[in-house]
């Protein structure tokens, strides 16, 4: 059952451009979700964060967006760089009194591969 | 101030041997998780501790386990090793319980052959 998804593998954006990549979850229980870059032989890099109060949250070139009725969010990022090209991934934890014992676990989506080029 | 470290690196095992992974938090973050990414899917969760109790559980089968010591460091250990387990081993740590503000290590590449 997943929960959370990305179902674009992949994007790819011309330097200076929007790179707009999506996620999708079916659990209304969540009510925070994250979002991470991921390089090759690194871990994932947490890179800005909704609580589900929110409809948008912006962070310099990063803006991620909301939409509760849909279970859809969003990250823009604006303008792309070449250096942004890597693996991103959307995550999602529950509500602190729905989760009981999954109260920490971040569900994540399988990820899209995004290329800038220059 | 130190990020999240993880050892070792990388490390080959033969089926059915056990294999210990370490992971030493951010310093002043009390909760250690440990997910399983294998190529083309993202992290799934294994584990949850903080205070040194066992908080989350994900859906591994009983030869994984974990603890973390005093000093909020954490092991995780598998036993019994798989061919499917091969596959990159990432803790990340948080000052709380829940799920924000989770930073991840660089990983462990454990290979199974």
């Amino acid at each position: 059952d997943q929960q959370v998804k990305q179902n674009s593998p992949s994007l790819s954006v011309q330097e200076g451009r929007i790179s707009i990549l999506n996620c999708d979850y079916t659990n209304s229980m969540f009510d925070y979700f994250l979002w991470y870059k991921k390089y090759p032989a690194e871990g994932p890099t947490f890179l800005i964060s909704i609580s589900s109060i929110k409809d948008k949250n912006e962070d310099g070139r990063f803006t991620v967006f909301l939409n509760k009725s849909a279970k859809h969010l969003s990250l823009h990022i604006v303008p792309s760089q070449p250096g942004d090209s890597a693996v991103y991934f959307c995550a999602a934890s529950l509500k602190a009194n729905a989760g009981g014992t999954s109260y920490g676990k971040l569900t994540f989506g399988q990820g899209t591969i995004l290329t800038v080029h220059p | 101030d130190a990020g999240v470290t993880q050892s070792p690196t990388h490390l080959i095992k033969t089926r059915g041997q056990h294999v210990t992974l370490r992971c030493s938090p951010i310093s002043g973050h009390k909760s250690v998780s440990w997910y399983q990414q294998v190529l083309g899917q993202g992290p799934q969760f294994i584990f949850q501790y903080y205070e040194k109790e066992e908080r989350g559980r994900g859906n591994f089968p009983d030869r994984f386990s974990a603890r973390q010591f005093p000093n909020y460091s954490s092991e995780l250990n598998v036993n019994a090793l798989l061919l499917g387990d091969s596959a990159l081993y990432l803790c990340a740590s948080s000052l709380r319980s829940g799920g924000a503000g989770q930073y991840f290590g660089p990983g462990t590449r454990l290979t199974v052959t």
